[in-house]
């Protein structure tokens, strides 16, 4: 089992919609979380860090439940620029380290 | 444009042929990282930096890959002996002790490797 999961999409949406992306992760004692941007062919940027209490940035609200192991991305008013992949990544205690762990990533399509 | 650079950004191998890759890091960030992409999944870890000092290798994926950073600044990553199954996207990253809080690594171009 992967330790980070997430639904690959591709979830293709009209402009103006929310959307909303879940991952879960399987290692309990995983410390933090963020997500990341992908552009085609592009190398992957940070969108924002997954705070305990829910955060907000914009369009963009994150969420983590710890109970049940997942976070999640809502997007509202979707642009056709938010048209990406988007990496759901954990912090895993592995080693004497913390090892950054991506999920597959979530394709999203915006369309006019 | 992030800053941190690789180096070469396409490379073309047959099997059984040692590679290695460089990577210029932004110059204040003394974190590292590289990892590697196949189509349609994320980032994979490799291992990591913390200036010249190589803090997790247990996830180089066998005993072909290896990576130094001898002065802490650029690192290469150098693969022994390839296989088909090494084509992909290698991606280096690179943080400073701030960002590191944030988690926020700065990713590279990577370099795409195909091995025929």
């Amino acid at each position: 089992r992967k330790e980070v999961e997430q639904d690959p999409g591709p979830f293709n949406v009209p402009e103006g919609a929310t959307v909303a992306f879940n991952c879960t992760y399987s290692n309990s004692a995983s410390q933090s979380f963020f997500w990341y941007r992908q552009d085609c062919r592009k190398e992957p940027k940070l969108l924002m860090s997954v705070y305990s209490s829910g955060n907000e940035d914009g369009r963009f609200t994150a969420q983590l439940n710890r109970a049940s192991q997942y976070i999640s991305l809502l997007i509202r008013d979707s642009k056709l620029s938010d048209s990406a992949t988007y990496l759901c990544v954990v912090n895993e205690r592995g080693g004497g380290s913390y090892i950054p762990t991506f999920g597959r990533g979530t394709s999203l399509i915006v369309h006019p | 444009d992030t800053g941190v650079s690789q180096d070469p950004r396409h490379k073309i191998t047959k099997r059984g042929q040692n590679v290695t890759f460089r990577c210029d890091p932004i110059s204040e960030h003394n974190r590292l990282y590289w990892y590697r992409q196949t189509l349609g999944q994320g980032p994979e870890f490799l291992t990591y930096f913390q200036n010249e000092a190589q803090l997790e290798k247990s996830r180089l994926l066998s005993d072909r890959f290896s990576a130094e950073r001898p002065k802490g600044s650029f690192s290469t990553l150098e693969i022994q002996r390839t296989e088909q199954g090494d084509s992909a996207m290698y991606l280096c990253a690179s943080s400073s002790i701030v960002a590191v809080l944030r988690n926020e690594q700065f990713f590279g171009p990577g370099t795409r490797l195909t091995v025929l």
